[in-house]
């Protein structure tokens, strides 16, 4: 079956760029997560929703980042005004349910500010 | 807080040998859910194996197994028969409230 899906792969942006990264997560799942993973470094928490409420974006480094699940699947992170400290891979992941629950994650998406 | 701790940046395993992955975790939580994740060079996070803190036993999937003690609050991770497409990051997860904390990961390289 299909599994989280993410787009770009890969993507290059010059510094003061916005970028839009996109998720989708498997059919049915109703949580959404979004990890931002530095280079050598775990994963970081970003923001998740249940369905299409963002129920916590405390781990969003400012305001430059904004994500969005308007229908409750797919899934949209922003981040405008691109800085190098940007530079990352951006994993999003799914689940059926909330805390417990085995997330599925997606392939990411490495991005490299210039 | 959760807090999880990987000490070993690297490992080295020879094929077909058992190899121990160490995780320890901090949380003031009495109930609790640990997660291995592997993580191979095309970056998807592959889910390996699941212990929650009331589970009477310790977890065990294929080759894989956890060697959770709870009054040390480590859970490591125990790969059995190693093979080389094992070689990669592992990360050791603890849930928090809506999220994934993860350590800062272990890389195994299988020696043929």
């Amino acid at each position: 079956g299909a599994g989280v899906s993410q787009s770009p792969r890969y993507k290059v942006a010059k510094r003061g760029q916005d970028v839009a990264l996109r998720c989708d997560p498997i059919s049915g799942h109703v949580s959404l997560f979004w990890y931002q993973q530095a280079l050598g470094q775990g994963p970081e928490f970003l923001t998740y929703f249940q369905n299409e409420a963002q129920l916590d974006k405390s781990g969003l480094p400012s305001d430059r980042f904004f994500a969005e699940r308007p229908e409750g699947s797919v899934s949209t992170l922003k981040i405008q005004r691109t800085q190098q400290e940007d530079s990352a891979v951006y994993l999003c992941a799914s689940s059926l349910g909330g805390q417990g629950y085995e997330q599925y994650f997606g392939p990411g998406t490495r991005l490299t500010v210039t | 807080a959760q807090k999880i701790t990987q000490t070993q940046p690297g490992m080295f395993v020879q094929e077909k040998e058992a190899v121990t992955l160490d995780c320890t975790y901090d949380t003031s939580d009495p109930s609790y859910g640990l997660f291995w994740y592997k993580q191979p060079s095309s970056g998807e996070m592959i889910f390996l194996i699941y212990q929650g803190s009331y589970d009477q036993q310790n977890a065990t999937e294929g080759r894989y197994s956890l060697n959770f003690q709870k009054a040390r609050k480590s859970a490591n991770l125990v790969i059995s028969a190693s093979q080389l497409g094992d070689s990669a990051m592992y990360f050791c997860a603890m849930v928090g409230a809506n999220n994934l904390f993860f350590g800062t990961g272990t890389r195994l390289t299988v020696i043929p």
